[in-house]
């Protein structure tokens, strides 16, 4: 069974520094990847995927994330964080049949960004 | 723009009482979701469908259902509410098949539903 772990419940940054969000999955072939941001009493809305190809992959916000096969992991960074950036992150596994199939969470980070 | 729009952002409801959530897209994806998100517990799936008519469950049925009529809606029921059903509940869709988007999920805004 597909599996997600986000090990950090809670991080907090300051503004302008670096941000990494881990993430670690079980998968019994190539996952399809995701990260998601939800803003306070709003759904969810994805920040970038990786399906296949390079394995580095640019998303929205000046989001980016790696996959590492040998690590399992898909963490998400960005280079430099904004005080709108404070929100939740999910990272996810998606179906392996898209037809018909559902999507594994993690039970989500909390990023809180001082000034 | 495409769009999940679920029809109350705000609901409070009696014990007992019985509840319709609505749910429409308008991107003709054939997969919809219902979650529910709690404080600690992440996002749990209730019940999903991936064709007219079709459900399946999800990790928490429970006290749950579901109907789909038609393609761009989705409706979760609750036939008795109760107070531990307080929760916010998203919405999602998704499509099919191997388009470039498949898998992603496309969120609702989200329904808080409060029972006293």
């Amino acid at each position: 069974a597909q599996s997600v772990t986000q090990p950090d419940i809670h991080i907090t940054v300051s503004e302008g520094a670096s941000l990494e969000l881990r993430c670690n999955y079980s998968y019994g072939a190539t996952p399809y990847l995701f990260w998601y941001v939800q803003s306070p009493g709003q759904g969810l809305q994805l920040l970038l995927k990786y399906f296949s190809g390079d394995t580095l992959v640019q998303g929205i916000k000046g989001f980016e994330a790696e996959f590492k096969r040998s690590q399992s992991s898909f963490n998400l960074r960005k280079p430099s964080v904004h005080w709108s950036d404070a929100a939740e992150y999910f990272c996810a596994v998606g179906p392996y049949n898209t037809n018909a199939g559902k999507s594994t969470f993690g039970d989500g980070t909390t990023l809180t960004v001082k000034p | 723009d495409v769009k999940v729009t679920q029809s109350s952002r705000y609901l409070v409801k009696r014990t007992g009482e019985k509840v319709f959530l609505e749910c429409v897209q308008d991107m003709d994806h054939e997969n919809m979701f219902w979650y529910r998100q709690d404080p600690g517990l992440g996002l749990r799936l209730i019940y999903f469908s991936y064709d007219v008519k079709m459900k399946e469950k999800g990790d928490i049925p429970e006290g749950y259902s579901v109907s789909r009529e038609k393609k761009e809606r989705f409706s979760l029921i609750l036939e008795s509410a109760s107070t531990n059903q307080t929760s916010m509940y998203l919405c999602a869709s998704s499509p099919g098949g191997n388009q470039g988007t498949a898998g992603e999920l496309f969120f609702g805004e989200g329904s808080r539903l409060t029972v006293l």
